[in-house]
């Protein structure tokens, strides 16, 4: 079964600190994955996305970790803003069959 | 925000009835999926649609079904209502090939069975 499993379920920071959210997949036909923000009432927005031939991708604050042996990747968010609240969702797909397989996801919540 | 709009924002639908949502894709995309997300759930692949025809479908009964038309837009129509099937039903729109494979959401419809 392709399955993305996503932790912690919530999560706390304070202001200025590191968010870390983990993920780990199962079908090593996954090729690319990407993290989506999703904010009460909307619709996931894509965030940042990585392919497996690359072990990590930065943009911004926002950094992706990818460890293709272990089969497992994760977010890094640097500077977390209050404004950054939201639920994160990992995801899987492969090779231009766009079915989207989400991780559980996780709700951050950043104090100031 | 994205380019996929999705129509109705909220509905409120008796059990047993039937339901029609609709979505338009992003200018020049030629493939919608639907996504079912529960509360405090990830969104759940219903069926994809590229070039009129379904290519793919997830673990959902044949009373959900769908339609794309020749401008790319979709409908998902739901059958028989049940209780279980009031959740936030999302659009995606993407243009499949190696280097482009985001899908782009739009805001979901709310829809409730009571």
């Amino acid at each position: 079964q392709q399955q993305v499993k996503q932790s912690p379920q919530s999560l706390i920071v304070q202001k200025g600190g590191i968010s870390i959210i983990n993920c780990a997949y199962e079908n090593t036909a996954f090729d690319y994955f990407p993290w989506y923000q999703q904010f009460p009432g909307k619709g996931p927005a894509l965030l940042i996305a990585i392919r497996p031939d690359v072990s990590e991708k930065k943009e911004g604050r926002f950094t992706i970790s990818f460890n293709k042996s272990a089969k497992q990747f994760s977010l890094h968010i640097m500077d977390s803003q209050p404004g950054d609240s939201a639920t994160y969702f990992c995801a899987a797909l492969f090779g231009g069959y766009q079915k989207v397989t989400f991780g559980t996801g996780t709700k951050l919540q950043v104090i100031p | 925000e994205t380019g996929v709009t999705q129509s109705p924002t909220h509905l409120i639908k008796t059990r047993g009835q039937q339901v029609t949502l609709r979505c338009s894709s992003q200018s020049g995309h030629n493939t919608v999926s639907w996504y079912q997300q529960a509360l405090g759930q990830g969104p759940q692949f219903i069926f994809q649609y590229y070039r009129e025809e379904e290519n793919g479908r997830g673990n959902f009964p044949p009373r959900f079904s769908g339609l794309q038309f020749p401008n790319y837009s979709s409908e998902l129509n739901v059958n028989a209502l049940e209780l279980d099937d009031s959740a936030l039903y999302l659009c995606a729109s993407s243009l499949p090939g190696l280097q482009d494979t985001e899908a782009f959401f739009g805001q979901g419809t709310r829809l409730t069975v009571v």
